[in-house]
């Protein structure tokens, strides 16, 4: 089984300073982990991928995540907040199982909304 | 590359009559398409999985003869609400995965949101 849990469901940042949105997980398997982004009434857009390659990902728009087994988690980080960062973000978990087309579900975590304040 | 597309991207429909949502892959081959449904301020809840060519796995809670599922083809995906009620409204959403890719990673289309009056 794996589950993820975003621990905040708000976060306020002002323009220009860091940003860390948590996320936790547990997995069965070895996991892959994402983080998307949601902006309002639109679709899911990547930021980046967590495959078993390196700990330290870097993704679209100055984002990265850092993945530590020790700890279970797959923090968010971005050295400086813009006002068009504002969005939902989720953190993702994959089961990469055994393989098959079978394999591979995707559970979301509750979501995390980042406002940006001018 | 990797685009998915929905169509509609909207739509109204009486309480009682089915709509039909349309799930492509564009420029890739997806063997397996999932279709998730999201209400307000929740996150994305898988519904089903949706493997070419054979039918779709749905996951605990779902009405498979509520939600009907085909996928005919590589590139295409359809999602049917039958006897559609208010509480089907919800923003329903399709992600595809790439035959090649690799690494399952999905890539998801931009949604359809559903109001049933």
């Amino acid at each position: 089984a794996q589950s993820v849990t975003q621990l905040d469901s708000h976060v306020s940042v002002s323009e220009g300073t860091p940003v860390l949105l948590r996320c936790n997980y547990s997995s069965s398997y070895s996991p892959s982990l994402f983080w998307y982004v949601q902006h309002p009434n639109k679709g899911l857009q990547l930021l980046l991928k967590y495959t078993s390659a390196a700990t330290l990902v870097k993704g679209i728009n100055g984002f990265e995540a850092e993945f530590k087994k020790s700890e279970t988690s797959f923090h968010l980080t971005k050295p400086s907040a813009h006002m068009s960062d504002a969005a939902e973000y989720f953190c993702v978990v994959s089961d990469q199982g055994a393989g098959g087309t079978s394999y591979g579900k995707l559970t979301f975590g509750q979501g995390t909304i980042l406002t940006v304040h001018p | 590359g990797a685009v998915v597309s929905q169509h509609p991207s909207r739509v109204i429909c009486k309480s009682g009559t089915s709509v039909k949502i349309e799930c492509r892959s564009l420029d890739f081959q997806a063997t397996t398409m999932f279709w998730y449904r999201q209400f307000p301020k929740q996150s994305l809840m898988l519904m089903a999985t949706s493997n070419e060519g054979s039918k779709a796995t749905y996951e605990q809670g779902v009405e498979k003869d509520k939600f009907l599922i085909n996928h005919a083809s590589l590139t295409l995906s359809t999602l049917t609400v039958t006897s559609a009620h208010p509480e089907d409204s919800s923003f329903y959403i399709c992600s595809a995965r790439d035959l090649y890719g690799g690494g399952y990673e999905q890539y998801f289309g931009p949604g359809t949101r559903l109001t049933v009056t």
